[in-house]
């Protein structure tokens, strides 16, 4: 069956600090993978995702980017976060139309 | 994505059915109608999802009308648990965008 994780699952971060989130996918191959962010009582924003390794389509511009290095490995970096930044982020996947599944997402507070 | 349209809140009583409407009067042909729902403090979860006929799985049942410019999320029998946000997207391509969905509060 497939999985996905996410980590870390809480950080607070201070304001121009850099971010790592990372994002894995077992169980399926070439999946299309999405980072989603939720900022407190509002809706999801899509910010990024990608059909394969080394694509990603973005969004939103910002100051937060992705990478693919791997099929089943989606990261979302930022070099220096800002207090706007602070959201609950998700990672997703996905295999052609089928349903998205989320992971347990990623809690960041900045400060 | 099509453009949808849904109702900021919804009220429901424990044990009786739930209409969720949605509105996508943009949509293509191609256009697939998904629901999802989210629960406080998680990601969304994948409810059910449509072309053109009305669906039905465990969770719930989506009735699509006609012109497939509208549909309707059924809860056949609401529970506390299903208290949640329930987003409705119409997409024929890689991105789903949520809106802001429909929150659905459940009494007892």
């Amino acid at each position: 069956s497939q999985t996905i994780h996410q980590w870390p699952a809480t950080l607070v971060q201070p304001v121009g600090s850099p971010l790592s989130l990372e994002c894995t996918v077992e169980g399926t191959s070439n999946p299309n993978l999405y980072w989603y962010r939720q900022a407190a009582g509002r809706g999801l924003q899509l910010l990024f995702y990608s059909v394969g390794i080394g694509q990603i389509s973005s969004e939103v511009p910002q100051n937060l980017s992705a990478s693919r290095p791997q099929d089943r490995q989606f990261i979302l970096s930022s070099k220096k976060l800002l207090l706007s930044d602070s959201g609950f982020y998700l990672c997703a996947w996905r295999k052609g139309r089928r349903e998205l599944f989320f992971g347990e997402g990623s809690r960041l507070t900045v400060l | 994505d099509a453009k949808t349209t849904q109702p900021n809140s919804m009220e429901s009583n424990e044990e009786e059915p739930v209409h969720l409407p949605c509105n996508h009067s943009t949509i293509s042909g191609t256009d697939y109608i998904h629901w999802y729902r989210q629960l406080p403090s998680q990601g969304p979860e994948y409810v059910i999802h449509g072309l053109t006929s009305n669906v039905n799985n465990r969770m719930a049942s989506l009735a699509i009308a006609e012109d497939r410019k509208s549909s309707t999320l059924i809860l056949h029998r609401a529970t506390l648990r299903d208290a949640a946000v329930y987003y409705c997207i119409a997409n024929a391509g890689n991105m789903l965008t949520f809106g802001g969905g429909t929150r659905l509060m459940v009494k007892p």
